[in-house]
């Protein structure tokens, strides 16, 4: 079985550029979840979506960070214009469940953003 | 939502057992208890689930105290490849549908 694909694995841009990321999940899964990592933390939650549906977009940033989930499948996470906090692993996460009580996640390798 | 508490690091040696402990008072009578790893420079995995009594799967097992207040993840025989963060998660309510939320979790280091 296919993983959770990201790409870019790495993008390097400077500060007031824009910058896109993609996520394919596993084939069948509902929900999808964007999470943002700095340097020694953790994941924290940016959007979740359940089939094309946004479910909790409460921590993100929207004046400067969009996603979408089109067809609901494929999804793309948007940073315009990124700034120097922006620098992170972004990582993408799937589930067949909309409930995480008791579903796996299923983790991308993430997409590292270096802004300079 | 609750709230928990692990180590910043833990030493093992390899080969030897390890029980990475977490501490979760909060945790509501209904919630499972997740833990995670994530290796360096690779996204988190799923290591384990269980709600009120011990679970044992191919990677490791898990205690849950009898009050619920706190789990043990344990590591049968620790290798180099268990070097990571693990992350002892209780699902959260969000808008609407249960979510993972990740702490700073506690850092393995395996000693050859």
């Amino acid at each position: 079985e296919a993983g959770v694909a990201q790409s870019p694995r790495y993008k390097i841009i400077e500060k007031r550029q824009s910058v896109a990321f993609w996520c394919n999940p596993i084939s069948g899964h509902a929900t999808l979840y964007w999470y943002q990592q700095i340097l020694g933390q953790g994941p924290k939650l940016l959007i979740q979506f359940q089939n094309n549906g946004v479910v909790d977009d409460s921590q993100l940033p929207k004046d400067r960070f969009s996603a979408e989930r089109l067809k609901g499948v494929d999804s793309t996470l948007k940073i315009q214009p990124a700034k120097l906090e922006d620098s992170a692993v972004y990582l993408c996460a799937s589930s067949g469940s909309g409930r995480a009580g008791t579903g796996e996640l299923f983790f991308g390798e993430g997409s590292r953003l270096t802004v300079l | 939502d609750a709230k928990t508490t692990q180590p910043n690091s833990m030493e093992s040696n390899e080969e030897e057992p390890v029980h990475l402990p977490c501490n979760h008072s909060t945790i509501s009578g209904t919630d499972y208890i997740h833990w995670y790893r994530q290796l360096p420079s690779q996204g988190p995995e799923y290591v384990i689930h269980g709600l009120t009594s011990n679970v044992n799967n191919r990677m490791a097992s898990l205690a849950i105290a009898e009050d619920r207040k706190s789990s043990t993840l344990i590591l049968h025989r620790a290798t180099l490849r268990d070097a990571a963060v693990y992350y002892c998660i209780p699902p959260a309510l969000g808008a609407g549908s249960y979510q993972l939320t990740f702490g700073k979790g506690t850092k393995l280091s395996v000693i050859p």
